[in-house]
């Protein structure tokens, strides 16, 4: 089936410097992505999303980009810091209906 | 954000019990809910949709005798895992959208630690 992945399952920086994370999906009739942050024992917390109408957008220190033309996505985190420690999922919504979740970074942010 | 609730956080049961994990949306109506089952260091999978006064939909391989769920309201839903056996021990998120529909954003549960003993 229709699935989305990610290039790194371990992603390790240094506090300041800017991370990123990718993600390629196969399903090209996704119209929706959204980008989620998981502490350990926690639920699933939104970050930011994007519609499939756009490029780029940008939040509070994280910038998604989508690019159709290859399937990718990525999240960018400015400034990074140790709470922003966490597994980072992506994931997509093929016709607006069902979250098709990635398999997971874990991002490790050392002081 | 909007804020989803589940109860009980943790639970711990004999094999052969059943146990209900309650998920609620505290300050928004959700006409849909989900329910998900993550395994360690694993990705989210979707066991069922709900929707508020329907059956539910569940995916395939999700045995809908043995995982109840009902949403009974437009704030509440609860999935009950009925004679619980040590493979169901797994870590149970839900999620609620609101009445925008599918452009609304889907906002998660911290989820509930099941351990079948």
């Amino acid at each position: 089936g229709e699935s989305v992945g990610l290039h790194l399952p371990t992603l390790s920086v240094q506090e300041g410097d800017n991370s990123i994370i990718n993600c390629a999906y196969s399903n090209s009739a996704s119209d929706y992505f959204i980008w989620y942050k998981q502490e350990s024992g926690k639920g699933p917390q939104f970050i930011i999303d994007i519609r499939s109408n756009m490029d780029k957008r940008q939040g509070q220190r994280v910038t998604v980009l989508l690019n159709k033309t290859v399937k990718h996505l990525s999240l960018q985190i400015a400034a990074t810091q140790p709470g922003d420690s966490a597994v980072y999922f992506c994931a997509e919504i093929p016709g607006f209906q069902k979250l098709v979740f990635g398999t997971g970074t874990r991002l490790l942010v050392s002081p | 954000g909007a804020v989803v609730s589940q109860h009980p956080s943790r639970v711990i049961c004999k094999s052969g019990t059943s146990v209900k994990i309650e998920c609620r949306s505290l300050d928004f109506q959700a006409t849909t809910m989900f329910w998900y089952r993550q395994f360690p260091k694993q990705s989210l999978m979707l066991m069922a949709t709900s929707n508020e006064g329907s059956k539910a939909t569940y995916e395939q391989g999700v045995e809908k005798d043995k995982f109840l769920i009902n949403h009974a309201s437009l704030t509440l839903s609860t999935l009950t895992v009925t004679s619980a056996h040590p493979e169901d021990s797994s870590f149970y998120i839900c999620s609620a959208r609101g009445l925008a529909g599918p452009t609304d954003t889907q906002y998660f549960g911290p989820g509930t630690r099941l351990t079948v003993l």
